[in-house]
């Protein structure tokens, strides 16, 4: 059982370029989100998605683009890369949107804009 | 908006030391909270969650607090191990279970 997976572990990119940041869950769970991590400032909301065909925004959601087609898989996609995104990008998901469901979170991807 | 404080930000203890974490967050209309473990470089693992009618949850050596009212929660770690050293995180739900808001965290080491 492998959780949640993030692909790829570490990125560089130059400012301008695009990317998607890809994670897969297997536990069937409904919610999937994705977080960034930033020195001082804790986790922040990105975007999440509470089944497939449906996502919503979080906290911090200017320059991020996901969608949801299957309920494995809920990818990032930065369309313009900017040096404000450097950061540690988390995916987590759990099961439904019930209050006693614990999150699940991926190992993270560590993005580098320059 | 919803706020989460952790102090302190860092904690040093000896093994065998009981130790207690806090939390404090400024709405007390939440879903849940729940208490994250990260160690470097990885993840976020999930250590135990408390619903809002709830008052405490344990596992292990683990028990965790939730008091609504005063907006504060407490994780309390017995018996401390060098394997424990991490950095943990409280973060609670608000308005949905659907978003959560997370304190900065508290990195603990351990010392032999």
């Amino acid at each position: 059982n492998a959780g949640v997976t993030q692909t790829p572990k570490f990125q560089v990119l130059k400012t301008g370029q695009s990317m998607t940041l890809q994670c897969a869950q297997d536990m069937n769970h409904e919610y999937m989100s994705w977080y960034r991590q930033d020195p001082g400032m804790g986790l922040r909301l990105i975007h999440y998605s509470v089944g497939a065909g449906i996502t919503d925004q979080g906290e911090v959601p200017n320059g991020y683009n996901v969608s949801r087609s299957t309920t494995e898989d809920f990818p990032l996609r930065l369309l313009s890369a900017a040096p404000s995104q450097t950061s540690v990008y988390f995916c987590a998901s759990k099961l439904g949107q019930a209050g006693y469901s614990p999150l699940h979170f991926g190992n993270g991807t560590r993005l580098t804009v320059t | 908006k919803q706020e989460v404080t952790q102090i302190p930000a860092a904690l040093s203890v000896p093994e065998g030391e009981n130790l207690v974490l806090n939390c404090s967050f400024t709405d007390s209309a939440i879903y849940n909270l729940q208490w994250f473990r990260q160690d470097p470089g990885k993840g976020l693992t999930s250590l135990l969650l408390i619903q809002s009618s709830q008052r405490e949850q344990t596992s292990g050596r683990l028990n965790a607090s939730l008091d609504k009212s005063s907006g504060r929660s407490t994780l309390y770690i017995a018996a401390s191990q060098p394997g424990d050293s991490a950095t943990y995180l409280c973060a609670v739900a608000t308005g949905t279970a659907s978003k959560l808001t997370f304190g900065t965290g508290t990195r603990l080491q351990v010392t032999l």
